[in-house]
């Protein structure tokens, strides 16, 4: 299956401050996946980035608060930005794995931010 | 009505026993349905997926499928310590769209 380096795995950030999460996956893909996932709670897609596109955003995250790079069919960046405490959260990135005999969605190993 | 709905357990078993996790779905055009395991603190990893009415089995887990009554489960035989962890479902229609979990917890 397809390998995704995540990373920073952690950060603690100031209010106010923002943050950049990059995706780097080991074999190209057409769309990369961004989701949220807050304390105790389940996965909630952010957005679908395409490669030579403007990513799409689902209901409730915005462009402004959330921008997205997606400069190759192998790598995507996510930024946090003007962060708040409601955004402590785990973020993952996730692709479409096509690989092998149980096709399903791959997940990068998260990057766990706390805001103070 | 969730999209996408689990009983938050926790589900407690015996070592040994068959752990049954079920999930149940709203948008009856779904087509792909898949099985992921979350340890505390990582990120999910992919058990099975399935498409089709019926049984899918593989080693220790079997999945199954019935798209009329909009439910999908998932069986663990011979439950050990180790998969003691949040089994999230998740149904893609348009989108992959995940279940809020199943904490199991799986007793010496």
């Amino acid at each position: 299956s397809a390998v995704i380096s995540q990373k920073p795995s952690r950060d603690i950030c100031q209010r106010g401050t923002s943050l950049t999460i990059q995706c780097q996956v080991d074999s190209q893909v057409t769309m990369m996946f961004w989701y949220r996932q807050q304390p105790g709670q389940s996965l909630t897609l952010i957005a679908t980035a395409n490669q030579g596109s403007e990513a799409t955003y689902e209901s409730g995250f915005v462009i402004d608060k959330f921008p997205i790079s997606r400069p190759n069919l192998t790598f995507s960046t996510l930024t946090v930005s003007n962060m708040s405490p409601e955004d402590s959260s785990i973020y993952l990135c996730s692709v479409e794995d096509l690989k092998g005999a149980n096709y399903g969605y791959t997940f990068g190993s998260g990057t766990r931010l706390t805001v103070v | 009505q969730k999209e996408v709905e689990q009983n938050s357990g926790p589900l407690s078993v015996p070592e040994g026993a068959i752990a049954s996790l079920n999930c149940t779905y709203s948008d009856r055009g779904s087509q792909s349905f898949f099985w992921y395991r979350q340890y505390s603190g990582k990120s999910p990893e992919l058990i099975m997926s399935i498409y089709s009415n019926g049984d899918k089995e593989d080693g220790r887990f079997t999945a199954q499928l019935n798209k009329a009554s909009q439910y999908v489960s998932l069986l663990i035989r011979d439950s050990q310590p180790s998969d003691s962890a949040t089994y999230l479902c998740a149904v893609k229609g348009g989108k992959l769209i995940f279940g809020t979990g199943t904490r199991l917890q799986v007793f010496p």
